[in-house]
């Protein structure tokens, strides 16, 4: 069992709809959380970024932590062809844990 | 500013060639790190550096070799090449190597060079 487990999508859905992505984890130590997208042929950029349990919010995204289900989540709002991407979720314990990412496609 | 800097962005080996992927970044940052990105295996780390000098192996650093001898340079060095390292290679560094520092996770990654190994 991998220690963070992604759906890989791909995950389509029209211009302004809602979208939560989520990813599952094993790892209870896990403290730092993070959210990186990444366009087509590009390098991953950090979007979000929580410490322990709770939301952030960041204009139209929000990110969730929920440590007791060992889940996070991050969801957009208003969503935009733009956002079409890859995000890939990301976790810290003593080492850094990337899930294999859900590809996201929003269209117009 | 840069950023981190990747070259080459695609290149393509015959088996048993060796090849060096250049990375370098302009924000004095002191942790340094080479990932490789394979379909359905996600982001997996093959060597780090969290200072000049010093260099320690990731997950997967078999075949692979690095060095640091400034803070800027991080140079990912393939030995031997094997079609099994076919993949995209990301260079990333951050501001702080702690394991407990924030600044830890706010990795900035190169664009990335795409590798075929025939």
């Amino acid at each position: 069992q991998k220690e963070v487990e992604q759906d890989p999508g791909p995950l389509s859905v029209p211009e302004g709809a809602i979208v939560s992505l989520n990813c599952t984890y094993s790892n209870s130590a896990f403290q730092y959380f993070m959210w990186y997208r990444q366009y087509s042929r590009k390098g991953p950029e950090l979007l979000m970024y929580t410490y322990s349990s709770g939301n952030k919010e960041d204009g139209r995204f929000t990110a969730q932590v929920d440590k007791s289900s060992k889940y996070i989540s991050l969801f957009i709002r208003d969503s935009q062809p733009s956002d079409s991407a890859t995000y890939l979720c990301a976790m810290r314990a003593d080492k850094l844990i990337f899930g294999t990412g859900t590809r996201l496609q929003v269209f117009p | 500013n840069a950023g981190v800097t990747q070259t080459p962005k695609f290149q393509v080996l015959k088996t048993g060639q060796s090849m060096t992927l250049q990375c370098a970044q302009d924000m004095n940052h002191e942790y340094m790190s080479w990932y490789r990105q394979d379909p359905g295996m996600g982001l997996r780390l093959i060597h780090y550096s969290v200072g000049a000098g010093i260099t320690d192996q990731g997950e997967v650093p078999n075949g692979y070799n690095v060095s640091r001898s400034t803070t800027e340079d991080f140079p990912l060095r393939l030995l031997s090449a094997a079609p099994s390292q076919t993949s995209v290679y990301f260079c990333a560094s951050s501001y702080r190597s702690g394991r407990t520092s924030s600044g830890a996770n706010v990795l900035t990654f190169g664009a990335g060079s795409r590798l075929t190994v025939l």
